[in-house]
């Protein structure tokens, strides 16, 4: 149980175009979840928090307007990297903690943008 | 912001060496956490200690966490091969704040 699931794994996109990536939770509600990034050999940095239903809640340093977050389910939550830019090419990953049922924090499997 | 500063930052051992990463935070916590990612990977958790424990052990792995140095341990007995992967320690100030990482350990098990 458990389980978050992230799509697309991979994309490659061209410069000045938008990607969506997904996070799903698949057996548990997730009132919130949390939007890392990840730089090559580098650790994970918080981007954002997910609230369903309110808007999300960024880190200082990451701009709204460019990562645009939809949380409109229990369930899903969405990060749209708006105007890419190669600067923007890195491992997004998501993660919920169904904290009913007393789990650790659960991740997706990540999202690798190469943006050309 | 990161919270944690893992210790070594890489680290090469022969097979069935153990293997020591050290990390170290700065504010309270109710929890700290212990994950492993594989290259290019998504995160695997490994164990969950939390505030009021000082040891935790589950199967070749032992945490340790010293509140009052603010650092955790995790040892991995009996390396393998397959245990080449980078390890994070992550905290959490509460049971639904999101996890602050550390700038994680890379560690090689050489077969």
């Amino acid at each position: 149980g458990a389980v978050v699931s992230q799509h697309p794994s991979w994309v490659i996109c061209k410069s000045g175009t938008s990607v969506k990536i997904e996070c799903r939770s698949l057996d548990f509600q997730a009132t919130t979840m949390f939007w890392y990034r990840q730089f090559p050999k580098q650790s994970l940095m918080l981007m954002a928090t997910s609230n369903e239903g309110s808007k999300a809640t960024y880190e200082q340093g990451v701009e709204k307007d460019k990562f645009l977050i939809n949380h409109a389910s229990l369930t899903l939550s969405t990060l749209t990297v708006t105007s890419a830019h190669p600067e923007d090419s890195s491992f997004y990953i998501c993660s919920a903690s169904p904290m009913d049922r007393g789990y650790g924090y659960t991740f997706g499997s990540g999202t690798r943008l190469t943006v050309v | 912001s990161q919270q944690g500063e893992e210790d070594p930052q890489a680290l090469s051992i022969q097979e069935g060496e153990n293997a020591t990463m050290n990390c170290s935070y700065k504010t309270s916590i109710n929890n700290l956490q212990w994950y492993r990612q594989n290259s290019g990977r998504g995160l695997v958790h490994l164990i969950l200690i939390r505030s009021n424990e000082r040891e935790k052990h589950s199967g070749r792995l032992r945490v340790t966490l010293d509140t009052s140095k603010k650092s955790s341990s995790l040892l991995i007995t009996a390396s393998r091969a397959a245990d080449t992967a980078s390890y994070f320690c992550a905290t959490a100030l509460s049971g639904n704040t999101p996890l602050v990482f550390g700038k994680g350990t890379r560690l090689s098990v050489i077969a």
